[in-house]
């Protein structure tokens, strides 16, 4: 059975940094892209970043880019997302999600983690 | 960026009601549009992909059908379990895009 655990949220200040990580089970992590898919509260989907199965090759939404890192761990089979200078605009569940396929740009999510609340406050 | 416009934003429906729902390219997107089910408090899951394409364990009252910039998702009879947000994506380019959602409630 696939299972996807996020954990790492929490509060942060405006301006702070926070590590997210998934665990991933069930199925060989490694053959995969990973990507990291946020929800702000009471709001719809919006795709943040993909990660290639081998880690080589990174996407990034344009919201993001610069200001947050996607990485993988195969050995460990644990995704990250490395999240810095955050906004109040950020605030929202984080799932990690699995795709169908290895490339980075294979955006089919056919197993989705629970996710991981952050909100950016002061 | 290629926008994703879903139609209704909600709507109610009873037991037993065909629900159509449709989203709308800004521009072709070939055959890259999937569709998924998000329940409260739940991951997303995934219902069809590339237009038309169940996804195994989706019950065959889901559907999927449209080509190009329109596409739609259809219940052919609403089950309780069924009342839900629907979201439809694109995957043609990056971004990857989702539409903004169609709630689906109990009328």
């Amino acid at each position: 059975e696939v299972q996807l655990l996020e954990s790492g949220g929490g509060l942060v200040q405006p301006g702070g940094s926070l590590r997210l990580s998934c665990a991933a089970s069930g199925f060989t992590f490694s053959s995969y892209a990973m990507s990291w898919v946020r929800q702000a509260p009471g709001k719809g989907l919006e795709w943040v970043s993909t990660i290639g199965s081998s880690g080589e090759i990174t996407n990034y939404a344009d919201s993001v880019k610069g200001l947050f890192t996607i990485s993988r761990d195969n050995s460990k089979n644990t995704l990250f997302l490395q999240m810095n200078s955050l906004r109040a605009e950020d605030t929202a569940v984080y799932h990690c999600a699995k795709s169908t396929c290895g490339a980075s740009t294979c955006y089919r999510f056919d197993y989705w983690g629970q996710g991981s609340l952050v909100t950016v406050s002061s | 960026d290629i926008q994703m416009t879903q139609s209704p934003s909600s709507l109610s429906a009873s037991v037993g009601d065909r629900v159509t729902i449709t989203c709308r390219a800004s521009q072709s997107i070939s055959n890259s549009l999937n569709w998924y089910q998000q329940k409260p408090g739940k991951a997303p899951n995934l219902l069809i992909y590339a237009v038309s394409n169940l996804q195994r364990g989706v019950p065959s009252r889901f559907s999927g059908s449209g080509s190009g910039t329109d596409f739609t998702l259809t219940i052919s009879s609403l089950q309780p379990e069924d009342f839900a947000t629907y979201y439809c994506q694109r995957t043609y380019t990056t971004p990857p895009t989702f539409g903004q959602g169609t709630k689906v409630e109990v009328k």
